[in-house]
């Protein structure tokens, strides 16, 4: 067990809505990253906060925003959702940026 | 820039036999390094890290990597397979200093069999 958690676990919506994923990072731990896996694209980067602010930005669509909140757990919101959104996301938290990451169970999101 | 290359897509090992996964990096700066596990239907855990200490790194589970700034490499190894070694494999590299993102590889699947 990690210590981070992610919810849902899985997701199931349509073509044009709009849905939010929620993490919770380890005890501790001010910095959060979001990340996309999926089949053809791999796993990709996509935002990180520490303690509250964004400090880097990776391959995130503007349709896709992200905040970190005071007590430190983060969403990551999806809006108008494409079939090509669907994929794995997975949250990570670490104490500080350069101290190495851990992941939670993702979430997995089906567009249909 | 940073890139990652893991040279073996997939893997297959009989259980007992040694595991090598290779992968090469590119990196402008001097590299952090890393090597994560994925089981299925599970996250990522972090197996071993280099960050320009000891070139040997000994990790979880029995697994070491060796740094190579000669060759740019950063090869996975395990003297002996276990069938709950199957699973995925990322190579992962990072700036060793500074806030930046972590750059993955594609990732190499391996097989034990019995």
């Amino acid at each position: 067990d990690s210590g981070v958690t992610q919810t849902p676990k899985h997701l199931i919506t349509a073509t044009g809505q709009r849905v939010t994923l929620r993490c919770s990072p380890r005890s501790g731990d001010l910095s959060v990253y979001w990340y996309q896996q999926s089949l053809d694209q791999g796993l990709q980067f996509l935002i990180q906060y520490y303690n509250g602010e964004e400090r880097a930005k990776g391959n995130i669509l503007e349709r896709f925003s992200a905040q970190q909140f005071p007590d430190l757990h983060s969403e990551l919101n999806l809006s108008s959702l494409e079939l090509g959104d669907s994929a794995l996301y997975f949250c990570a938290s670490s104490s500080h940026p350069d101290q190495p990451q851990h992941f939670g169970d993702g979430t997995r999101l089906s567009i249909l | 820039a940073q890139s990652v290359t893991q040279l073996d897509s997939h893997v297959s090992v009989s259980e007992g036999t040694p595991v090598l996964l290779r992968c090469n990096y590119s990196s402008s700066y001097s590299p952090s390094l890393f090597w994560y596990v994925q089981h299925p239907n599970k996250g990522l855990q972090l197996l071993l890290k280099y960050t320009s200490a000891a070139t040997l790194v000994k990790g979880i589970n029995g697994f070491e990597a060796e740094f190579k700034k000669s060759e740019t490499s950063f090869h996975l190894t395990k003297p002996s397979a276990h069938m709950s070694d199957a699973a995925e494999y990322f190579c992962v590299v990072t700036r060793n200093s500074g806030n930046t993102p972590l750059v993955f590889g594609k990732g190499t699947r391996l097989s034990v069999i019995a």
